[in-house]
């Protein structure tokens, strides 16, 4: 089946400092690609949806000029979280549509980065 | 507003028996309607997938029912096994194009 990456799984950084996730599809091509949070005990919440070559589409009350996302090629999307804050820790997850997918065809999520921000 | 409903209390039973997951929607009219496992600290993975034209759907030792009119969907697990263990969540199609809104999720412990 079809294989999406994250990188790194987990990372720890101080207050104030910005970190970048990338998420890649391994071998298919994703003209869209979705970011998700997901709060302990909570369901995954939609955060935005990445499209190559164009800017993305943020949820309401997701922050844009913090969560920067950038979808430069086919098989990479990142995430940055600018200026990061304890509150912003979280589980980060993305998934990817296959570019040769339908309507309601799976999605292919990645294995999650878990960010903690001191 | 949009609401999905999966149950929040942990089902727990033995192994070999079905296990049974409700999810219920609201103010919805979702084309399709999909099933995820998730373990800890993972990412979600995908199980199957029901469009509203269908009533049942199988794939080995799972089950999915998707009843348009009452808004519900039953996802079931027969023989149930340890490894069967993990939360379970019900996805419907969201207003942002293919993106998914998802359920909080149902925890499976399958005990020997």
């Amino acid at each position: 089946g079809a294989v999406v990456s994250q990188h790194p799984s987990w990372v720890i950084c101080k207050s104030g400092t910005s970190v970048k996730i990338e998420c890649r599809s391994l071998d298919f091509q994703a003209t869209t690609m979705f970011w998700y949070r997901q709060f302990p005990k909570q369901s995954l919440m939609l955060m935005a949806t990445s499209n190559e070559g164009s800017k993305a589409t943020y949820e309401q009350g997701v922050e844009k000029d913090k969560f920067l996302i950038n979808h430069a090629s086919l098989t990479l999307s990142t995430l940055t979280v600018t200026s990061a804050h304890p509150e912003d820790s979280s589980f980060y997850i993305c998934s990817a549509r296959d570019l040769a997918g339908g309507p309601g065809d799976e999605q292919f999520f990645g294995p999650g980065t878990r960010l903690t921000v001191l | 507003s949009q609401k999905i409903e999966q149950n929040s209390e942990a089902l727990n039973i033995q192994e070999g028996k079905t296990a049974t997951l409700t999810c219920n929607y609201t103010n919805y009219s979702p084309a399709y309607l999909q099933w995820y496992r998730q373990d800890p600290g993972r990412g979600p993975v995908f199980l199957l997938l029901i469009r509203e034209n269908e009533k049942e759907k199988r794939k080995e030792r799972l089950k999915v029912t998707f009843d348009t009119t009452l808004k519900q969907s039953l996802f079931h697990i027969t023989a149930s096994q340890p490894a069967d263990s993990a939360t379970y969540l019900c996805a419907l199609d969201s207003n942002s194009g293919y993106a998914l809104n998802f359920g909080k999720g149902t925890s499976l412990l399958v005990t020997p």
